[in-house]
């Protein structure tokens, strides 16, 4: 069974400071893992995808992925009311490119002005 | 802009109904995707396909069956709907890419099926 964990929350955090988000998995083999957004009553968006170890960043988001511990996190810097959301961790558990993915139950985060 | 359009947004049906949830997406995509989504269990993916009158099993196939016979359109199908099927179902879909350079996912809105 392949499996993706991360805390349900919620999580609060003051407008400016940093969120951090986690997720672990079960799979060594997996290549290609991912973070969705979804506003309340609103469809996934993605956020970020991480292929390799180490830090990707994109504006004031950071995807961070350790393949020896499984773990991969999201960081948000300058957390802003506008990310109150829930995050999905998503692992592609197939090839690349086929994009069978397995979500994890997402964490709800609340930015408090 | 991709857009993946789900025919309902809400949907109310009886116990052993027969329903049938319609997807369609407009920008090409050769990858279709059928989850459903419930409190506390994340998104789980039911069937996809990666072609035409192709189809697999996701991980909670049971009680589900799909059809894909244009690229554009991907339908999921209950043919005896029961309770425990009462959930908001979401499409996506994506581009077939050989590398993992673009994976991703464009889903429709969700419709939420209940089964009463």
């Amino acid at each position: 069974q392949k499996e993706v964990e991360q805390n349900s929350g919620p999580l609060s955090v003051p407008e400016g400071a940093i969120a951090s988000l986690n997720c672990t998995y079960s799979d060594r083999g997996s290549q290609s893992f991912f973070w969705y957004r979804q506003y309340s009553g609103k469809s996934p968006e993605l956020i970020m995808s991480i292929y390799s170890n180490g830090d990707k960043e994109d504006g004031r988001f950071t995807a961070q992925l350790n393949k020896a511990s499984q773990y991969v996190s999201l960081l948000i810097r300058d957390s802003q009311p506008s990310d109150s959301a829930t995050y999905l961790c998503a692992v592609n558990y197939a090839r690349p490119g086929a994009q069978k993915l397995v979500f994890g139950q997402g964490t709800r985060l609340t930015i408090n002005p | 802009d991709v857009k993946v359009t789900q025919s309902s947004r809400y949907l109310v049906k009886r116990t052993g109904e027969k329903v049938f949830l319609e997807c369609v997406q407009d920008m090409d995509h050769e990858n279709m995707f059928w989850y459903r989504q419930d409190p506390g269990l994340g998104l789980r993916l039911i069937y996809f396909s990666y072609d035409v009158k192709m189809k697999e099993k996701g991980d909670i196939p049971e009680g589900y069956s799909v059809s894909r016979e244009k690229k554009e359109r991907f339908s999921l199908i209950l043919e005896s709907a029961s309770t425990n099927q009462t959930s908001m179902y979401l499409c996506a879909s994506s581009l077939w890419e050989g590398g993992s350079a673009n994976e991703k996912l464009f889903f429709g809105s969700g419709t939420q099926l209940s089964v009463l």
